[in-house]
């Protein structure tokens, strides 16, 4: 299994700042993956973060508002730039591990932009 | 592209009775499916997996869920309901031979009533 620690667990944010998310992986993982949960809501894949590339964003997800980074196999991080209220949601760091390729999937951090 | 479908966003049903909640997929290529469950206020947590074995699969808690290729569903199942088992239900694809990106249906909440 693969034991993920994200933090900050939740924050309070300004409209217009910047908050960066980190995500540490107790393995070494190849690809790791972050969604956002918005209120009520499902998930939804922001991107595909591979170590050694630039990530991969799905459609509506663009990196001036999301750039992650993957310096190594076991750890990224990724930030909510130009926060706005809308922002307001979890976001979530999730790896994909083991011989049965589970997907294991990080606390979230709770993020609310005044 | 994959995609899922969840039937119905909120179901309820009494406790001891069955519960049904319903998934019906779209894949290019034969899919990975999974059940998550949600408990208020707590992460995702993997329910079961289907990976092109058996195509009824057991998962955590007595939840089951049967894989239909010609109905292209992963409807989940248990036979009696308990009161624990209130929480958002998220049935989710992937695509190809890996469980990679992950795509989730939109959610149904499963209420108890007692």
């Amino acid at each position: 299994s693969a034991v993920i620690s994200q933090k900050p667990s939740r924050d309070i944010c300004q409209r217009g700042t910047s908050l960066t998310i980190q995500c540490q992986v107790d393995s070494q993982v190849t690809m790791m993956f972050w969604y956002r949960q918005q209120p009520g809501q499902s998930l939804t894949l922001i991107a595909t973060a591979n170590q050694g590339s630039e990530a991969t964003y799905e459609s509506g997800f663009v990196i001036d508002k999301f750039p992650i980074s993957r310096p190594n196999l076991t750890f990224s991080t990724l930030t909510v730039s130009n926060m706005s209220p809308e922002d307001s949601s979890i976001y979530l760091c999730s790896v994909v591990s083991g011989t049965n390729e589970k997907l294991f999937f990080g606390s979230g951090t709770q993020l609310s932009v005044l | 592209a994959q995609s899922v479908t969840q039937l119905g966003s909120h179901v309820s049903v009494s406790e001891g009775a069955l519960v049904l909640l319903r998934c019906n997929y779209s894949s290019s290529v034969p899919p990975y499916l999974f059940w998550y469950v949600q408990y208020p206020n707590q992460g995702l947590q993997l329910l079961l997996k289907y990976t092109s074995a058996a195509t009824l699969v057991k998962g955590i808690n007595g939840f089951e869920a049967e894989f239909k290729k010609s109905e292209t569903s992963f409807h989940l199942t248990k036979p009696s309901a308990h009161m624990s088992d209130a929480a958002e239900y998220f049935c989710a694809v992937s695509e190809g031979s890996r469980a990679s990106k992950i795509i989730f249906g939109s959610g149904t909440r499963l209420s108890i009533r007692p």
